[in-house]
């Protein structure tokens, strides 16, 4: 069975305290791991798809990398305003209806 | 401007008293799927529809049902429900091929009592 794990659960970070957020997988085939910002009482936001190891992306502040077994999402010098939570999920290739496995995110608070 | 839209946002209802929520997407996108989102559980897939008049069952599906007769609406409906199924429901929408963005609707809080 797919398992995503993310770790830490929470994280209180002060601004200007890069860090690092983990997501571990175990799929037998990878075709895509996704990362998503969820502000409280919203829905998730795309934030960034890898679909191999060694592939990293970047958006601001923050930086997604790749490996063949996890995911790491960087904040860089984090702002208050990158308080949230933030979720991977993994699709399995020839899943059914292609579908995402969600973990159960890590909570970030950056304190000014 | 692109959107899924879920209706209605907060609601409380009595066990066994049927209710539908409305998810709507305006990205002609063919795939749609609901989730719940439960502390501790994060987010489960309940059912998911590849087209129209296409449903199958996600992770969790007791207790629910869809329908999906046009292609941009896609409602769950909760026949008789229980309080195991108060929770946060999220609508999804994306294309059906390759690896798509997929987008999520702003959630609808549901209390059973």
């Amino acid at each position: 069975e797919d398992q995503v794990t993310q770790s830490p659960e929470a994280l209180r970070l002060q601004e200007g305290e890069s860090s690092s957020l983990n997501c571990s997988y175990t799929v037998s085939g990878l075709r895509g791991l996704f990362w998503y910002r969820q502000d409280p009482g919203k829905g998730p936001e795309f934030l960034f798809t890898l679909y191999s190891a060694g592939e990293e992306k970047e958006k601001e502040r923050l930086k997604a990398t790749l490996t063949k077994k996890e995911s790491f999402l960087h904040i860089t010098a984090p702002k208050p305003e990158d308080s949230a939570t933030y979720l991977c999920a993994v699709q399995e290739s020839g899943a059914a209806g292609n579908k995402l496995t969600f973990g159960g995110g890590t909570r970030v608070l950056v304190k000014p | 401007e692109a959107q899924v839209t879920q209706n209605p946002r907060y609601l409380i209802t009595v066990t066994g008293k049927k209710l539908t929520v409305t998810c709507s997407q305006n990205m002609n996108h063919e795939y749609m799927s609901w989730y719940r989102q439960d502390p501790g559980l994060g987010l489960r897939q309940i059912y998911y529809s590849m087209n129209v008049e296409v449903t199958d069952k996600g992770d969790v599906p007791e207790g629910y049902k869809v329908s999906r007769k046009e292609k941009r609406n896609f409602p769950l409906i909760l026949e008789s429900p229980s309080p195991n199924q108060t929770s946060l429901y999220f609508c999804a929408s994306r294309r059906t091929h390759g690896l798509e963005t997929q987008y999520f609707g702003p959630g609808t809080r549901l209390l059973v009592l």
